[in-house]
């Protein structure tokens, strides 16, 4: 079984531009999350979709932070335009039915902001 | 407004020992425990979990404790091994929140 794929692995901006995202989760699950991590936090959930639907976005920055999983598989963050402060790991995770089971996580997207 | 916590950075144990590493929790609403480790530039990988109607869940040298009542769990590695050094996250369902994480170091 295929893990949930995510890219770029590593990328790196300025202030003031754009980055996207990329997250394909395993096949079968109807729940995607993005998690952010700050070096040396945990991760913090930034948005989780059930299908294609919105579930919880409450600590998405929305004034910068979008997120998008059109079709009910895959899914794109974008950071437009990015600050110093951005500067994490983002974490791309999926279960197979909502608030069940356990998280499976890629292996992340590490975004430095100069 | 910190819900899940895990109050030490890190912890060094000789191999072999038992390694224990603490989780707290605020919400008595959380459903299901569980903790994930995490290597060096990889994502979190699931390691065990715990319902909150269980107070004990084991698995290989693996062992979750539930406190309820104080709002505590704990995950106990035993014998601990070098493969072993990695960060520790506890999370807390139905929303997965997690805590800073615990970096463990086993030392041969």
């Amino acid at each position: 079984e295929a893990g949930v794929a995510q890219s770029p692995r590593y990328k790196i901006i300025e202030k003031r531009q754009s980055v996207a995202f990329w997250c394909n989760p395993i096949s079968g699950h109807a729940t995607l999350y993005w998690y952010q991590q700050i070096l040396g936090q945990g991760p913090k959930l930034l948005i989780q979709f059930q299908n294609n639907g919105v579930v919880d976005d409450s600590q998405l920055p929305k004034d910068r932070f979008s997120a998008e999983r059109l079709k009910g598989v895959d899914s794109t963050l974008k950071i437009q335009p990015a600050k110093l402060e951005d500067s994490a790991v983002y974490l791309c995770a999926s279960t197979q039915e909502r608030n069940t089971g356990e998280l499976f996580f890629g292996e992340g997207s590490r975004l430095t902001v100069l | 407004d910190q819900q899940v916590k895990q109050n030490s950075p890190s912890l060094s144990v000789q191999e072999g020992r038992i390694s224990i590493l603490n989780c707290d929790y605020t919400n008595s609403m959380f459903d299901y425990f569980l903790w994930y480790k995490k290597y060096p530039a990889e994502g979190p990988t699931f390691l065990i979990s715990i319902s909150s109607i269980k107070d004990k869940n084991e698995d290989g040298r693996f062992t979750v404790f539930l406190n309820k009542s104080a709002k505590h769990l704990s995950l106990h590695i035993v014998p601990s091994q070098p493969g072993d050094s990695a960060v520790y996250f506890c999370a807390a369902r139905p929303k997965y929140i997690f805590g800073t994480g615990t970096r463990l170091k086993v030392l041969a």
